[in-house]
């Protein structure tokens, strides 16, 4: 399985909003309701913040939304914050009960 | 609270096997599927493959199936992954993750380094 297509970088300044597209094929991302993404600071774990498309887990801030148009993803972060620089993956299945990442986003916050 | 615990860092040489462990406590060890996914420095997330802890079917990624067995022990609620023929390529921080009852990845281990050197 190929990597989903992200961005390598993308940046903003303190509350301005930016968007990460995740893009793939219709035999994951377009074929399936099962996008997630998360945040990576670094050396720490991942940590979910989008799961099926556009649901955010207990405790994650709503400025984070997920959405999805045909094969691309979309990861939205508004008010962006100091802390919100990290590294940002999506995850898609990807049939036949595989699962695929993408190659990772850096977000600067100027 | 809901964790995955997993073991320490290991040095391998080339050629040799590595095992980690990934022990889940907090909630019912069979209910959940866990994922093992590994970082090489400074590079992406790569998905190696997943076990349904409850039946114990597996898959793995095609890239590394010939090599990477995942396999769980219910009573210890501790899931397995074991790679063969490790190469300089396989240096990495290796996590196990639980896929929740939605299909993100909701819980993470805090990882484990391996690295493969001579």
């Amino acid at each position: 399985q190929s990597a989903l297509t992200q961005p390598a970088s993308v940046s903003g300044s303190p509350g301005q909003s930016i968007t990460i597209s995740c893009a793939g094929t219709s035999s994951d991302v377009g074929g399936y309701n099962y996008v997630s993404w998360y945040q990576q600071h670094p050396g720490k774990a991942p940590k979910l913040i989008i799961y099926d498309v556009s649901n955010r887990p207990s405790g994650v801030s709503n400025r984070f939304s997920g959405s999805k148009s045909g094969n691309t993803a979309s990861l939205t972060i508004s008010g962006l914050q100091a802390e919100d620089e990290a590294d940002y993956y999506c995850n898609s299945y990807a049939s036949s009960d595989t699962w695929v990442f993408g190659g990772g986003t850096k977000l600067t916050v100027l | 609270q809901v964790q995955l615990v997993q073991s320490g860092a290991e040095v391998k040489k080339p050629g040799a096997s590595v095992k980690v462990s990934c022990k889940a406590s907090g909630y019912t060890f069979t209910t959940y599927s866990i994922h093992w996914v590994r970082q090489a420095p400074g590079q992406r997330l790569e998905w190696m493959g997943w076990i349904n802890a409850g039946d114990g079917r597996t898959k793995h990624s095609q890239k590394l199936q010939a090599r990477v067995t995942i396999s769980r022990d219910t009573s210890a609620t501790t899931a397995y992954m074991e790679l063969n023929s490790l190469t300089s390529e396989d240096t990495a921080v290796y996590y196990c993750a639980r896929r929740g009852s939605g299909h993100g990845v909701d819980v993470w281990g805090q990882g484990t380094t391996v690295t493969v050197s001579s």
